[in-house]
């Protein structure tokens, strides 16, 4: 059975750096490309970044490029988002989600049930 | 950057109702569409994925169809947990894998 947990949420000041931890069981980790997607509050889905099965190859948001960083560690089932110079507009519950192996990378068939990041003086 | 235009924001229907929810992506993305099904408080599940295929376990009055840029999530008989929030998704091509700004599902 799939499963992601999220944590490393919490309150953090603007400028502040937070990271992010997913764990990932019951399926093989390390032959999946893996996301972070964002919510505001009352808001709509937002994609963050993707990171390749291998760790080799990623891809972010406009909004969080340059300030957030997508990482893995395979032989501990584990995707992590290391976030930088945090602002107000990244107070979002940040869910982590995986692509079927043998999909099209993009889609995502499982999420974690999220962390909220609030980011506030 | 492809967009996607997501209609309605927001709907009501009488359990026993076709549903019908559109999204149209700013560019071709052959069959590269998700639909997700979001409850209050909870992560989104997906529902259909490559524009027409039901996910295992996704009961099957839930569809959808389209291709190029024109895509159609139907529900053909509404149930009363089916009140959520519906986001289409693109993957088309390189990242930015963007999401329509959704639909909010309402029983009449």
């Amino acid at each position: 059975q799939v499963q992601l947990v999220e944590s490393g949420g919490g309150v953090v000041q603007p400028g502040k750096s937070l990271r992010l931890s997913c764990a990932a069981a019951g399926f093989s980790f390390s032959e999946c490309p893996m996301h972070w997607v964002r919510q505001a509050p009352g808001k709509g889905l937002e994609w963050v970044a993707v990171i390749s099965y291998d760790g080799d190859v990623k891809y972010y948001a406009d909004s969080v490029k340059g300030r957030f960083t997508v990482s893995r560690d395979n032989p501990k089932n584990t995707l992590f988002l290391q976030m930088n110079s945090l602002r107000g507009e990244d107070t979002a519950v940040y869910f982590c989600g995986r692509s079927h192996p043998r999909r099209k990378v993009g889609g995502l068939d499982y999420w974690g049930q999220g962390t909220l990041v609030t980011v506030a003086s | 950057d492809i967009q996607l235009t997501q209609s309605p924001s927001s709907l009501s229907a009488s359990v026993g109702d076709r549903v019908t929810i559109t999204c149209q992506a700013s560019q071709d993305i052959r069959n590269s569409l998700n639909w997700y099904q979001q409850k209050p408080g909870k992560a989104p599940k997906l529902l259909i994925y490559d524009a027409s295929n039901l996910e295992a376990g996704v009961p099957s009055r839930f569809s959808g169809s389209g291709s190029g840029t024109d895509f159609t999530f139907t529900i053909s008989s509404l149930q009363p947990e089916d009140i959520a929030s519906y986001y289409c998704q693109q993957y088309g091509n390189l990242p930015p894998y963007t999401f329509g700004l959704g639909t909010k599902l309402e029983i009449k």
